[in-house]
């Protein structure tokens, strides 16, 4: 079975620090990895997938097999950055079933 | 378009009660998710359905139990309630593309309180 684990529950930077939320995760094949983002009051929704290797709002994230970690991060946090950050793992032939971590919450100070 | 709706948004429920809870997908989405989330265990999945059909089942007694209309439109039933049935449930809806990372849509949930 397949676990993803983000080991803090809280990370609080100043604005215009650098931002790294970490993502590992445990999955015998090939995983699908996604971020998603709830911020106060909203819904939760996606912020980005490995295999668009996109970057939103100035969000990356690259997947690194060898260390099974898929880790968020952001040179320049601003505050409206600050949200709920939940990883998310797709299995092979898993339709929508997503593993979701514990999530971080990422606070912004000014 | 409309976004996921899901209703009611609160429900207080006591013991032993059944539920039903309701999401209608975005128009168009075929795929239709439902996931519990509690503070202890975070986000952890029910099922999905696709055109009727259950496609993937999480670990969950079977007091839950769900279905898709043929408009997409999905209902949850927990039946025998427990306390430790308290949660936010969400829907989620997507375009179901074959082996593809899909992007879901969630919709604002249903907070059930079990009392």
């Amino acid at each position: 079975a397949q676990r993803v684990t983000q080991p803090e529950k809280l990370l609080s930077v100043f604005k215009g620090a650098p931002v790294e939320l970490k993502c590992n995760y445990s999955y015998s094949g090939s995983p699908e990895l996604f971020w998603y983002v709830q911020y106060s009051r909203q819904r939760l929704q996606l912020l980005l997938r490995h295999i668009s290797r996109e970057s939103i709002k100035g969000f990356t994230a690259d997947l690194n097999k060898g260390e099974t970690s898929f880790h968020l991060k952001k040179p320049f946090a601003q505050e409206e950055d600050s949200a709920m950050y939940y990883c998310a793992l797709r299995a092979r032939n898993a339709g929508n079933m997503l593993t979701f971590g514990g999530g971080t919450r990422l606070m912004v100070k000014p | 378009k409309a976004g996921v709706t899901q209703t009611p948004r609160y429900l207080i429920k006591t013991r032993g009660q059944q539920v039903t809870l309701s999401c209608s997908p975005i128009s168009g989405h075929r795929s239709v998710s439902w996931y519990q989330q509690t503070p202890g265990q975070g986000l952890q999945f029910l099922f999905e359905y696709f055109s009727e059909t259950q496609r993937n089942k999480g670990n969950f007694p079977g007091r839950f139990s769900g279905r898709q209309f043929s408009n997409s439109r999905s209902e949850m039933n927990v039946s025998t309630l427990e306390l430790g049935d308290s949660a936010l449930y969400l829907c989620a809806s997507s375009l179901f593309r074959q082996g593809q990372g899909e992007k879901l849509f969630f919709g604002s949930g249903t907070q059930l309180s079990v009392l």
